[in-house]
């Protein structure tokens, strides 16, 4: 089974903190990606990355960003923690062969206060 | 008009009960289609997956692809409490990586 491991269930961060989600996939995948879920506005993505050192923005990358130095890791920032970034974080992963499902964590509930 | 709507409910139904859960979309070009069952503080767990227009079948659960009227669909047969939870739909197109979510339906099966 695929396993997408997120470092954190729980958070809990001040205003202005820099502040480093953590996310581990052990199924060799090319794809990773960064989203946030917030009630009403469902799931939206931040930032993607496709290889090692690579990445795409997303939706909503205003105030992220993301760093992907080993295959299996992908991390997200923020550089500079505001209250209305406080949300639920998922980190997903997939096969780059074209048209592939995503596997997603578990998901940090993040709260700056 | 967005790209995936989905109607967030909340649907309650009696245990036993048939349940439908739809999305419509607007982007012709989506060829596969996924559907994502959530429960409460945990990740989206994947249901299904299908690719093209048809009917797709795993135990309790039938996913349908209507690609002419745009239209997908998650038959749960015999729905349990264990299916309470948020199902969110999901579709791509070739030649991108990204998939667009629905907003999620919450289902709660009631004893």
């Amino acid at each position: 089974d695929v396993k997408v491991t997120q470092s954190s269930r729980y958070l809990v961060k001040r205003t202005g903190e820099k502040v480093f989600l953590e996310c581990v996939q052990d199924m060799d995948h090319e794809n990773m990606f960064w989203y946030r879920q917030d009630p009403g506005l469902g799931l939206r993505l931040i930032y993607f990355s496709y290889d090692v050192k690579m990445k795409e923005k997303g939706d909503i990358p205003e105030g992220y960003s993301v760093s992907r130095e080993k295959k299996e890791r992908f991390s997200l920032i923020l550089e500079s923690a505001s209250t209305n970034q406080t949300s639920m974080y998922l980190c997903a992963s997939s096969f780059s062969a074209g048209n592939q499902p995503q596997h997603f964590g578990d998901g940090t509930r993040l709260s700056i206060l | 008009q967005k790209e995936v709507e989905q109607d967030p409910g909340p649907l309650s139904v009696p245990e036993g009960a048939i349940v439908s859960l739809n999305c419509t979309y607007s982007n012709s070009a989506f060829q596969y289609f996924m559907w994502y069952r959530q429960y409460s503080r945990k990740g989206p767990e994947l249901l299904m997956y299908t690719y093209s227009s048809g009917n797709k079948e795993d135990g309790r659960f039938t996913a349908q692809v209507d690609k002419s009227s745009k239209y997908i669909s998650l038959f749960i047969r015999d729905s349990q409490p264990s299916d309470s939870a948020t199902y969110l739909c999901a579709m791509g197109q070739g030649g991108s990586e990204k998939l667009v979510f629905g907003k999620g339906t919450k289902l709660t099966v009631n004893p």
